[in-house]
């Protein structure tokens, strides 16, 4: 089975602008969740979608929004991109039941450089 | 949310059993304990989950006290390849506000 796989690689953005990154999680997965990480740092929470619904929030600005289709894939929206939203966003998919497990599977991430 | 404590840094020598013990004297009721393998520029790798006494799998044991204040993630016989930083996590996969606090991890190193 393919693991869990995000959209683009890399990306260079000019502050102000908008970001969208894309994530598919592991087929079977119901839950996705989103972590930035900045250079020399652990994971920072952002959201977590479960069925669709937001479940979790990290203390992120409003500018940082996601969504979750009925597919499973999600979305994560920065708007007004500062230069220290420049970090490695990585998505995270499980089943996120007691009974199938709540490990969280990363992807590779999408490297974000705002300039 | 529980708030773990680790070692910044560990180095050890191939072939040795490599042992990285988290603090998490906050832990609730209903917390797991995870642990992730981070490699550079990669995305973390889950390794092994517990809620309480031993774990084992493939790859690692994780070992919890009866009063889960802390954990300690057992690495046997380590190779170059295990050279990473190693993240313990605390978290209740039930409650409405589900999400994983990572804290700096344990920066291990091994020797040839």
């Amino acid at each position: 089975d393919a693991g869990v796989t995000q959209s683009p690689t890399h990306l260079i953005k000019t502050r102000g602008q908008q970001v969208t990154l894309r994530c598919s999680p592991i087929s079977g997965h119901k839950s996705v969740s989103w972590y930035q990480q900045v250079l020399g740092q652990g994971p920072q929470f952002i959201f977590q979608y479960y069925e669709k619904e937001e479940r979790g929030r990290g203390n992120f600005p409003d500018r940082f929004s996601a969504r979750q289709f009925p597919n499973y894939s999600s979305e994560l929206n920065v708007n007004a991109l500062l230069l220290g939203d420049s970090a490695l966003y990585l998505c995270a998919s499980s089943f996120g039941t007691r009974d199938r497990g709540y490990e969280q599977y990363f992807g590779p991430g999408t490297r974000l450089t705002v300039t | 949310l529980a708030k773990t404590t680790q070692p910044i840094s560990m180095d050890s020598y191939e072939g040795q059993e490599v042992n990285i013990t988290c603090s998490h004297n906050n832990i609730a009721t209903n917390d797991y304990i995870t642990w992730y393998q981070q490699f550079p520029s990669q995305g973390p790798r889950f390794i092994i989950q517990g809620y309480k006494t031993k774990v084992t799998n493939e790859v690692a044991s994780l070992f919890i006290p009866a009063d889960r204040k802390s954990s300690t993630l057992s690495l046997p016989r380590v190779s170059l390849s295990d050279t990473a930083v190693y993240y313990c996590l605390v978290g209740d996969p039930n409650s409405g506000t589900y999400k994983y606090i990572f804290g700096t991890g344990t920066r291990l190193k091994v020797l040839a």
